[in-house]
């Protein structure tokens, strides 16, 4: 069963304007952590933002806020202020660290941002 | 402090041939994963590794083995390549098992 879901493929924003990212998670566990990767056309994965299942408040970091809805099981990213080098594939992951503990990951959403 | 570091950055083999990748996590991290990333299946977990012992495989054939050194630098080999498997192959490291993951800037395997 698909435990992460990325509904948007592709999303465009415009410059210095702010996007969200949408991320729905698959879990029957209580423990759990929800990340958000970047991807530039370089490859390299970027750590953003990490939620814990038991956070009470909100991830953020710099301009990436993390959206945590636990009762929805929705984690979405949301990047203020967009900058063009933020243009990137972006992918939310999920671990779980008493169900095997591998990082699953989300099939991604190809952001552009518009001067 | 130094990233990941994997190497070699690209490779090019033969059906049939033998490839070993190699990663160097970030100095204190103990937790090694490695990833293969394809534009159809996206990224999926191929192992991870922890005290030099591994603690989780995902659904590759046996081909796909790795290992842990002492150091905690690891290796992935995969035997008798199929044209499949070209991929970009990521190592990530992380201090511990469930903290975040901090990724190397891959190895791209081409299989001809």
């Amino acid at each position: 069963a698909q435990k992460i879901t990325q509904t948007q493929p592709g999303m465009f924003v415009q410059e210095k304007e702010a996007v969200t990212l949408d991320c729905t998670y698959d879990t029957s566990d209580q423990s759990y952590g929800l990340f958000w990767y970047k991807q530039p056309s370089s490859g390299e994965m970027i750590f953003l933002i990490y939620q814990g299942s038991y956070d009470e408040q909100n991830a953020t970091e710099g301009r990436y806020s993390l959206n945590f809805q636990k009762a929805r099981k929705s984690a979405n990213l949301v990047i203020s202020a967009s900058q063009l080098g933020d243009s990137a594939m972006y992918f939310c992951a999920m671990r779980e660290p008493y169900n095997n503990n591998d990082m699953r990951f989300g099939a991604g959403t190809r952001l552009t941002v518009k001067p | 402090k130094a990233g990941v570091t994997q190497t070699p950055r690209y490779l090019i083999k033969t059906r049939g041939q033998q490839v070993t990748l190699s990663c160097s996590p970030i100095s204190g991290h103990r937790s090694v994963s490695w990833y293969q990333q394809t534009p159809g299946q996206g990224l999926q977990f191929l192992f991870e590794y922890f005290s030099e012992t591994q603690r989780n495989k995902g659904n590759f054939p046996g081909r796909f083995s790795g290992r842990q050194f002492s150091n905690s630098r690891s290796e992935m080999n995969v035997s008798t390549l199929e044209l499949g498997d070209s991929a970009l192959y990521l190592c990530a490291s992380s201090y511990y098992r469930a903290h975040e993951q901090y990724f190397g800037p891959g190895t791209r395997l081409t299989v001809t």
